[in-house]
């Protein structure tokens, strides 16, 4: 089994719907991401939590929030989905402090908006 | 913001030869990370650095942390088919502050 699953792995949905991307975890690390990747522009911070009581914004968050419900789940929404948040997702978790800050990636959740 | 400059964009090369890739920073990071990306699938850690000047090799993969800590460069050497795929560097400022700045992405084509 996966250390990070992410559900679901494709989702086609229509514009001003409300959807929601989960992410799960089982290696036990405190900080989760979620990031958005688009075609030639690498990989883009939309949240991330450093533990349940901490939530931050990332470099583009506007059109999406994020609920860590517990240390090892921790949920994307798209409020009213629009058409160019249509890209590839990934959830990511990492450990804290030393040599253990690399993170670690799901296998992704490929959404488009139509 | 911190930007990862990555380079080259993508490469087309012959199975067995060597390949070299380079991120560099406009900013200090303390640790440097190398990750690879196949088709369909989230990126996978292939090297960790975590001090400047340090040298870590995995298998065929060479990673170097650059002294300025500001650049760090990918070596493959005796490239495979399966090599192919998108090579990511990413920096992490370090201390409290956790997070992965990446660069745009390597695309690399080997050809049989």
């Amino acid at each position: 089994d996966a250390d990070v699953t992410q559900t679901p792995r494709n989702r086609i949905t229509k514009t001003g719907k409300r959807i929601m991307l989960e992410c799960s975890q089982t290696k036990g690390h405190d900080r989760m991401y979620w990031y958005r990747q688009d075609p030639g522009l690498g990989l883009r911070l939309i949240y991330y939590s450093f533990d349940v009581k901490d939530i931050n914004k990332g470099e583009i968050s506007d059109g999406y929030s994020v609920s860590r419900q517990a240390q090892a789940k921790f949920s994307l929404s798209l409020e009213s989905a629009i058409p160019n948040q249509t890209a590839l997702y990934f959830c990511a978790t990492s450990g804290t402090g030393g040599t253990g800050t690399e993170a670690f990636f799901g296998q992704g959740t490929r959404l488009t908006v139509v | 913001g911190q930007q990862l400059n990555q380079s080259p964009q993508s490469m087309f090369i012959q199975e067995g030869e060597d390949v070299s890739m380079n991120c560099t920073s406009s900013s200090i990071f303390n640790t440097w990370l190398w990750y690879k990306q196949d088709p369909g699938e989230g990126p996978v850690l292939l090297i960790a650095l975590y001090k400047a000047g340090e040298l870590t090799s995995n298998g065929r993969l060479t990673a170097q942390f650059g002294i300025t800590r500001k650049d760090s460069f990918l070596n493959i050497s005796a490239s495979i088919p399966s090599d192919v795929g998108i090579y990511f560097c990413a920096g992490q400022p370090g201390g409290s502050n956790c997070k992965l700045t990446f660069g745009k992405g390597t695309l690399l084509t080997v050809n049989p």
